[in-house]
């Protein structure tokens, strides 16, 4: 069965420690990997696109790499402002995303 | 800035009475767009898959009669909840996808919408 698993549920950080969030996988024929953060009330925030084992991404604080079972969002140093959940999608075939149920993040000042 | 519109964000309706919520893709045509279905601290649950100028096919449960789904240009999609009820109170998000890769955009990337906040009273 297709499923995108997040771990974990919900992370405490206090400002600048820096950890790893986990999106473990188990699709075949995978056509994207894709990451984003939802503020509280908001709609979805794209943040990366990764397709192949191997590749990684930046974007600030923020860094997402991908094997072929699963892709983890680095987040070095963080702050405030960077509490949200964070949702791991894949997409199968032209039009099938399936989503996890997200990582929820509060940094702690 | 915002590359997928939705609107109202917030809108209250009485029980028994429809309402619609539109999605517009503001950068670029989308043949498809999609429909979810967000509950307090829960992912996000596709609803319906819309192709411009084709019937929405919906996710299994969804009761289509319920949740029209009109998809009638390239840049517009419309939710509209028919005959509401308090239990469809949630939040309904809209996404879209551009027609092809290259950038600014990464290619299979769907684009979200704020979001609508439905209350049923």
């Amino acid at each position: 069965e297709d499923q995108v698993t997040q771990s974990p549920e919900a992370l405490r950080l206090q400002e600048g420690e820096s950890s790893s969030l986990n999106c473990s996988y188990t699709v075949s024929g995978l056509r994207g990997l894709f990451w984003y953060r939802q503020d509280p009330g908001k709609g979805p925030e794209f943040l990366f696109t990764l397709y192949s084992a191997g590749e990684e991404k930046e974007k600030e604080r923020l860094k997402a790499t991908l094997t072929k079972k699963e892709s983890f969002l680095h987040i070095t140093a963080p702050k405030p402002e960077d509490s949200a959940t964070y949702l791991c999608a894949v997409l199968k075939g032209t039009y099938k995303y399936i989503f996890g149920t997200g990582t929820r993040l509060k940094v702690l000042a | 800035g915002a590359v997928v519109s939705q609107h109202p964000s917030r809108v209250i309706c009485k029980s028994g009475t429809s309402v619609k919520i539109e999605c517009r893709s503001l950068d670029f045509q989308a043949t498809t767009m999609f429909w979810y279905r967000q509950f307090p601290k829960q992912s996000l649950m596709l609803m319906a898959t819309s192709n411009e100028g084709s019937k929405a096919t919906y996710e299994q449960g969804v009761e289509k009669d319920k949740f029209l789904i009109n998809h009638a240009s390239l840049t517009l999609s419309t939710l509209t909840v028919t005959s509401a009820h308090p239990e469809d109170s949630s939040f309904y998000i809209c996404s879209a996808r551009p027609p092809r890769q290259g950038p600014p955009y990464s290619g299979n990337t769907i684009y979200f919408g704020e979001g609508s906040w439905l209350t049923v009273v």
